[in-house]
């Protein structure tokens, strides 16, 4: 298992703005997870990618993949103030335990 | 929603109590997971079973032990409970097949020892 390191570490942006958050990983992977956790509360998945994927939808989340660069984004469009919450990566590895570790997260703030 | 449940969801107890956090899925899923967070910090896996009569120690060490007799069942007990084991616990539960691994949690247990 590996652990993914979102960056940035906190991000504030105005309602209606895009949010873009970045997701750095060491070795190859069967998947890519983003999660998002509420002040307090579970973390909740909200999409995967997988390592032959590039890009994939879901709402108002856009997910990127790059293998080559072994990194992945998150752009949430159209931002809300219910959007406030940290947001995690996590690398599934290949061949590995299914274990996932996740980083610190990178804690998103949407002002009203 | 998933179907994965955590009781209590806040505990406040005093020093050298034992307690037993309890984590239940409905989903049937053979995978279940116990991680450690601190606020604003990272989650740190503890426990983890891979089914019935199989658990295992996570990535940090923890005073903490489990046990999984039932599929949707993954009790986590502290024999003496100390200040040190203030913190939150999250339950989780994965099934590789069909959801690739994704990972459905619990809303957690907040403990806090006196």
């Amino acid at each position: 298992s590996q652990q993914g390191e979102e960056d940035p570490q906190a991000l504030s942006i105005q309602e209606g703005e895009n949010a873009t958050m970045n997701c750095s990983y060491k070795t190859s992977i069967n998947n890519l997870q983003w999660y998002r956790q509420n002040s307090g509360r579970g973390l909740v998945h909200l999409i995967l990618i997988r390592s032959n994927e590039r890009e994939k939808h879901s709402g108002r989340l856009r997910v990127t993949l790059d293998t080559s660069k072994k990194s992945s984004s998150l752009l949430i469009t159209a931002s809300r103030a219910a959007d406030t919450a940290s947001y995690f990566c996590a690398p599934l590895t290949q061949g590995g335990s299914e274990k996932l570790v996740f980083g610190k997260g990178t804690k998103l703030t949407v002002n009203p | 929603e998933a179907d994965i449940y955590q009781t209590p969801r806040y505990l406040v107890i005093g020093t050298g109590k034992k307690i037993t956090l309890e984590c239940s899925q409905t989903m049937g899923h053979d995978k279940m997971y116990w991680y450690q967070q601190d606020p604003g910090m990272e989650l740190h896996l503890i426990h983890y079973s891979y089914g019935v009569n199989s658990t295992e120690k996570g990535d940090l060490s923890s005073e903490s032990t489990v046990s999984r007799i039932r599929t949707e069942h993954f009790p986590l007990t502290l024999e003496s409970a100390r200040p040190s084991h203030t913190s939150q616990y999250l339950c989780a539960s994965s099934e590789l097949g069909t959801s690739l691994g994704a990972q459905f949690f619990g809303p957690g247990t907040r403990l806090t020892v006196l």
